[in-house]
């Protein structure tokens, strides 16, 4: 079955980086175009991310635009969160998922169960 | 970006009954609407996608309709296990945004 799992997270002082990883298991990781969203303390839902399945194309939310940066590996069935100048409002669980849908048909139909992010001096 | 608002913020309701959520885009698109749900400490779960396409093995009680700018997810015959909260997204143009969160309760 599908298996998404994240790793990396922790609790990082502002202005600092991490790194976040989302290991996929049980598909054809290389076909897949792969998005990270967070999710802040008792707050909704905030789409960061994502990659397309070969790594041709990536897009950002304002919010992280030249801080973050995804990337994967398909040899390895990972992708990444680059994480740079970390603020205190980065602080969330961030959610690898895959997109399911075909063309112009987008949705998260798998998801990892995240990983917590704490920026806090 | 586009802005999804949905309502109510949070609404009690009963087991059998039906409730209803509303989410509403900043502009027009067709069906590039998708709803999840999230219970405590898990990922969200994918429930409706394309604005009426049921996920496999989600029950035919949830169902969505509308189109345009305003969308309903429906729950008829409410269950113990739909006690959660509901995000609508809209995957017409990035950034994909989603909607504040609805939590049903009882």
């Amino acid at each position: 079955q599908v298996q998404l799992v994240e790793s990396g997270g922790g609790v990082v002082q502002p202005g600092r980086s991490l790194r976040l990883s989302c290991a996929a298991s049980g598909f054809t990781f290389s076909s897949y175009d792969m998005h990270w969203v967070r999710q802040a303390p008792g707050m909704g839902l905030e789409w960061v991310t994502l990659i397309w399945y070969d790594g041709s194309n990536k897009d950002y939310a304002d919010s992280v635009k030249g801080r973050f940066t995804i990337s994967r590996d398909n040899s390895k069935s990972t992708v990444y969160l680059q994480m740079n100048s970390l603020r205190a409002e980065d602080t969330a669980v961030y959610y690898c998922a895959r997109r399911g849908g075909s063309s112009s048909v987008v949705y998260f139909d798998n998801w990892g169960q995240g990983t917590l992010v704490t920026v806090s001096s | 970006d586009i802005q999804m608002t949905q309502s109510p913020s949070s609404l009690s309701a009963s087991v059998g009954d039906r409730v209803s959520i509303t989410c509403r885009a900043s502009q027009s698109f067709s069906s590039y609407l998708n709803w999840y749900q999230q219970k405590p400490g898990k990922a969200p779960k994918l429930l409706i996608f394309a604005a009426s396409s049921l996920q496999d093995g989600v029950p035919s009680r949830f169902t969505c309709s509308g189109s345009g700018t305003d969308f309903t997810l429906t729950i008829s015959d409410l269950r113990p296990e739909d006690f959660a909260t509901y995000y609508c997204q809209q995957t017409y143009s990035i950034p994909f945004t989603f909607g504040g969160g609805t939590k049903v309760e009882i």
